[in-house]
């Protein structure tokens, strides 16, 4: 079955730590993104990428860094330099960037201690 | 810049009909999606209008207005299952990723 998968589905850390969240995707799209949801919010842009070896800052990029060495991969890193980090991270792909349909994976909700 | 305006929350009753309206302001337009993610999970697609009109699917339509910069999303026979928020978005100005509202959070009761 194709499908957008993220893990883990819960994530702990310490304040102060880097932790990197994984995306991977299996429907061959060009397109990746990932944004951030607190509660009660719509979905803030963090970063996307329109094709591998390629990505740009959305309007939250502060504190994030991402990479794109695969198709499949797009990991998010949340640095140290995030001030808020604890939200649900959601991550998702598209056939082309910006105006096709987007996938969603499950999220990742992590939470700093 | 752009702008995207939904209702916080909407409450209704098994069986009945509601609209959840969508204000955007944004330079170069091009379509308007809607999205239903239920507590805790992933948005899934709904719908996608770039033409004015009413589209309809099943239990569902989105109705389009681009010179009023108006969306609107219709759900009919409400069922408790539709409980969840309802994002709106659109292109961003280089038409490379989404921008999405605040959501509305719709809750059905019996």
């Amino acid at each position: 079955d194709g499908g957008i998968t993220q893990s883990p589905k819960y994530l702990f850390r310490k304040e102060g730590q880097n932790v990197t969240l994984s995306c991977e995707q299996n429907l061959n799209h060009d397109a990746m993104y990932w944004y951030r949801q607190d509660p009660g919010q719509g979905l803030r842009l963090i970063y996307y990428s329109q094709i591998v070896n390629d990505f740009q800052k959305g309007d939250i990029a502060e504190g994030y860094s991402v990479s794109r060495e695969k198709k499949e991969s797009f990991p998010l890193t949340v640095t140290s330099a995030q001030k808020n980090p604890t939200a649900f991270y959601l991550c998702a792909s598209s056939i082309l960037a910006g105006r096709d349909e987007q996938f969603f994976g499950p999220g990742t909700r992590l939470t700093v201690l | 810049g752009q702008n995207i305006d939904q209702p916080t929350e909407m409450t209704a009753t098994e069986g009945a009909i509601v609209q959840i309206n969508c204000t955007y302001q944004t330079s170069g337009f091009n379509g308007l999606f809607w999205y239903q993610q239920h507590a805790g999970e992933a948005p899934t697609f709904l719908s996608y209008n770039v033409l004015d009109g009413l589209e309809e699917k099943g239990r569902f339509s989105s109705f389009l207005s681009r010179s009023k910069g108006y969306s609107y999303l219709l759900l009919k026979e409400l069922q408790m299952k539709d409980s969840a928020s309802y994002l709106c978005a659109v292109p961003n100005q280089a038409g490379t990723a989404l921008i999405f509202g605040k959501g509305t959070t719709l809750s059905v009761s019996s």
